[in-house]
């Protein structure tokens, strides 16, 4: 079993839907959590943390659900330009090495 | 305010021979690290730094060495390339006092062993 699992879609959706992306983990001692963003042939850009209580930024929502090591990332009002892979991304340890779930694709088209 | 540098950002190497990717940060960060992906399977930890002459192995290590002799910089070295090294390789960093910022990439180096 894989250390972050995520659906690798692609979510085709249209502009100015609601779309939501899943991932779990299997290593209850990680510690923090995070969602990237990663156009083609670029690099992972830090999307947002991920916080037990929910946080939001914009159009972003991210939840954790440590008991069920579960965490989600909800976009509102997709827009063309969110249209790029998301990686979930676990943290573990003191030295925070970061483990990688393959990626959601999504595609936003008009 | 550069970030992190990696350099070359292209790279065609034949069986067998050696090179290092440089990666350099100005941040004054303390933690640095190399990944590497593939297709359909996430970006891997091959090496990490948590400072200054301090070095660990990560998940897929073998094949690769590093070194930590100055905080802003972490070659990545391939002692004798093979075809399964061919991948993109990129190098991160972030402040030890930042756990819940993440870390910040490199724009990557992609590497073909013929």
């Amino acid at each position: 079993r894989k250390e972050v699992e995520q659906d690798p879609g692609p979510f085709n959706v249209p502009e100015g839907a609601t779309v939501a992306f899943n991932c779990t983990y299997s290593n209850s001692a990680s510690q923090s959590f995070f969602w990237y963003r990663q156009d083609c042939r670029k690099e992972p850009k830090l999307l947002m943390s991920v916080y037990s209580s929910g946080n939001e930024d914009g159009r972003f929502t991210a939840q954790l659900n440590r008991a069920s090591q579960y965490i989600s990332l909800l976009i509102r009002d997709s827009k063309l330009s969110d249209s790029a892979t998301y990686l979930c991304v676990v943290s573990t340890g003191t030295a925070s090495k970061l483990t990688f779930g393959t990626g959601t694709r999504l595609q936003v088209t008009l | 305010n550069a970030g992190v540098t990696q350099t070359p950002k292209f790279q065609v190497l034949k069986t067998g021979q050696s090179m290092t990717l440089q990666c350099a940060q100005d941040m004054n960060h303390e933690y640095m690290s190399w990944y590497r992906q593939d297709p359909g399977m996430g970006l891997r930890l091959i090496h990490y730094s948590v400072g200054a002459g301090i070095t660990d192995q990560g998940e897929v290590p073998n094949g690769y060495n590093v070194s930590r002799s100055t905080t802003e910089d972490f070659p990545l070295r391939l002692l004798s390339a093979a075809p399964s090294q061919t991948s993109v390789y990129f190098c991160a960093s972030r402040s030890n006092g930042q756990g819940s910022h993440g870390y910040t990439f490199g724009s990557g180096t992609r590497l073909t062993v013929v």
